[in-house]
């Protein structure tokens, strides 16, 4: 029973446009978001991360907007570099500080 | 200050053998914990430790087991090893155990043939 999803395993951008990665999740006890980028042969860093009690979480190119009616979150990047391109994590956390759990991962492409 | 460190990278190893794979987190943080990354599932919960003690656990079988020393350092060991445990094992360390931010090592990539 997959709590997060990620359901496009991949995505191809042009370099300069916007790249938007959506997640989504099933249970409504998640109370904090955060999503990771991973490069080949290392591991996940944190990207950047956005609480329950907010919609929307900006840093740099990186915003993160949470939907929670929906239980929908997206990421999105602007403008697109190159170097983007990795595997980006979405994570959520049960509250009362247990696990994170993450979904299984979008590999984005971001053509110069 | 150094990242968190993994070892070994890689690791070959025959059905039914068992495995010990070490991680050393970030000076001062307490928490670590160890998730296995397979293609298409993301990452898989294992466990976390805590000052010495086990916090939370995934739904692995009894095979997948850790501990933690006083220094912090972790340790993750696989006894009776099956094809399907072919992975990459990542650990990552937090300052508290409630911290909503992890810091991931390296990863060690385990073959089991």
């Amino acid at each position: 029973d997959q709590q997060v999803k990620q359901n496009s395993p991949s995505l191809s951008v042009q370099e300069g446009r916007i790249s938007i990665l959506n997640c989504d999740y099933t249970n409504s006890m998640f109370d904090y978001f955060l999503w990771y980028k991973k490069y080949p042969a290392e591991g996940p860093t944190f990207l950047i991360s956005i609480s329950s009690i907010k919609d929307k979480n900006e840093d740099g190119r990186f915003t993160v907007f949470l939907n929670k009616s929906a239980k929908h979150l997206s990421l999105h990047i602007v403008p697109s570099q190159p170097g983007d391109s990795a595997v980006y994590f979405c994570a959520a956390r049960k509250p009362y500080g247990q696990n994170f759990v993450f979904g299984p991962g979008t590999r984005l492409s971001v053509l110069p | 200050k150094a990242g968190v460190t993994q070892t070994p990278r890689y690791l070959i190893k025959t059905r039914g053998q068992q495995v010990t794979l070490s991680c050393s987190p970030i000076s001062g943080h307490r928490s670590v914990s160890w998730y296995q990354q397979t293609p298409g599932q993301g990452l898989q919960f294992l466990f976390e430790y805590f000052s010495e003690t086990q916090r939370n656990k995934g739904n692995f079988p009894g095979r997948f087991s850790g501990r933690q020393f006083s220094n912090s350092r972790s340790e993750m060991n696989v006894s009776t090893l099956e094809l399907g445990d072919s992975a990459l094992y990542l650990c990552a360390s937090s300052l508290l155990t409630s911290s909503y931010e992890q810091y991931f090592g390296p990863g060690t990539r385990l073959t089991v043939t």
